[in-house]
C-alpha cells in the first residue's frame, strides 16, 4: 500500500542552523516523489520534486530508494521558511491526479 | 494566469443536509483534483476528474460525489452532512497529461463546518 510518512509534527531550529525534514514512503513501484510547502494564510504550493533534482530557495532532497526516504534538507534556515512542509507521493499513468500526503511537519525557524 | 478559485471560501451547515463545492482550474487544465483535509486524518484524496470523467477515486462514502463540466469546472458534492465532514476541502488543477511535470496547483480551499 501507498503510504508516506513524516516523523516529525513539530520541528523547530535557530536562524543560520541546518534543517533537515524527514520523509519515508511505501510504494510499489517506480513514485515520484514531492515536497510541498503552506506558509501562514497561503494556499499550498509545490516546492520541489526529485525528478528536477534542483535547489528551490536553499532547499533540496534526494531521493533514496534503498532507505525509501526523500528527506528535504536547507544548510542555513532563514525566519522565512518557517512554513508546514508536506511530502507527497504520486504514481505513474492513470493516477497523475493522485497524491499521496504525509501528515506535513510544522518548522519553526527562530530568529 | 489565474489560480485555481474555489468558491464558496466558508460553509456551515448542519448535519443531514447536504453541499456542493465549486472548484474552477487554471485555464486551460484538464484535470481536477479534491482533497479533504482535517487535522486527525491530514490531506487525504477524494477524487480526480479529467475531461468530464472520473479517473481516480480513493477511500470515501458514497455520500462523496463529483463531476466535471466541459469547462473543466468541477463541483464536489457531499450528501447527508455528518459532524465528521467539517474539514477543509482544496482542490487542484493540472494538465492531467503525461509527459510533462503535470504540477497540481491548489486553491485556497473551502472551510466546511457541520453543526
Amino acid at each position: 500500500a501507498q503510504r508516506v510518512t513524516q516523523p516529525e509534527k513539530l520541528l523547530s531550529v535557530f536562524k543560520g542552523a541546518p534543517v533537515e525534514l524527514k520523509c519515508n514512503y511505501s510504494y510499489s513501484g517506480s513514485p515520484e516523489l514531492f515536497w510541498y510547502v503552506q506558509y501562514s494564510r497561503q494556499r499550498l504550493q509545490l516546492l520541489l520534486r526529485h525528478i528536477s533534482r534542483e535547489s528551490i530557495k536553499g532547499f533540496t532532497a534526494d531521493l533514496n530508494k534503498g532507505e525509501t526516504s526523500f528527506h528535504l534538507k536547507k544548510p542555513f534556515a532563514q525566519e522565512e521558511d518557517s512554513a508546514m512542509y508536506y511530502c507527497a507521493l504520486r504514481g505513474r499513468g492513470s493516477t497523475l491526479g493522485r497524491l499521496y500526503f504525509g501528515r506535513g511537519t510544522q518548522l519553526t525557524v527562530w530568529p | 494566469k489565474a489560480g485555481v478559485t474555489q468558491t464558496p471560501r466558508y460553509l456551515i451547515k448542519t448535519r443531514g443536509q447536504q453541499v456542493t463545492l465549486s472548484c474552477s482550474p487554471i485555464s486551460g487544465h484538464r484535470s481536477v483534483s479534491w482533497y479533504q483535509q482535517t487535522p486527525g486524518q491530514g490531506l487525504q484524496f477524494l477524487f480526480e476528474y479529467f475531461s468530464e470523467t472520473q479517473r481516480n477515486k480513493g477511500n470515501f462514502p458514497g455520500r462523496f460525489s463529483g463531476r466535471q463540466f466541459s469547462n473543466s469546472r468541477s463541483e464536489m458534492n457531499v450528501s447527508t452532512l455528518e459532524l465528521g465532514d467539517s474539514a477543509l476541502y482544496l482542490c487542484a488543477s493540472s494538465s492531467g497529461l503525461a509527459g510533462g511535470y503535470n504540477e497540481q496547483f491548489f486553491g485556497p480551499g473551502t472551510r466546511l463546518t457541520v453543526l
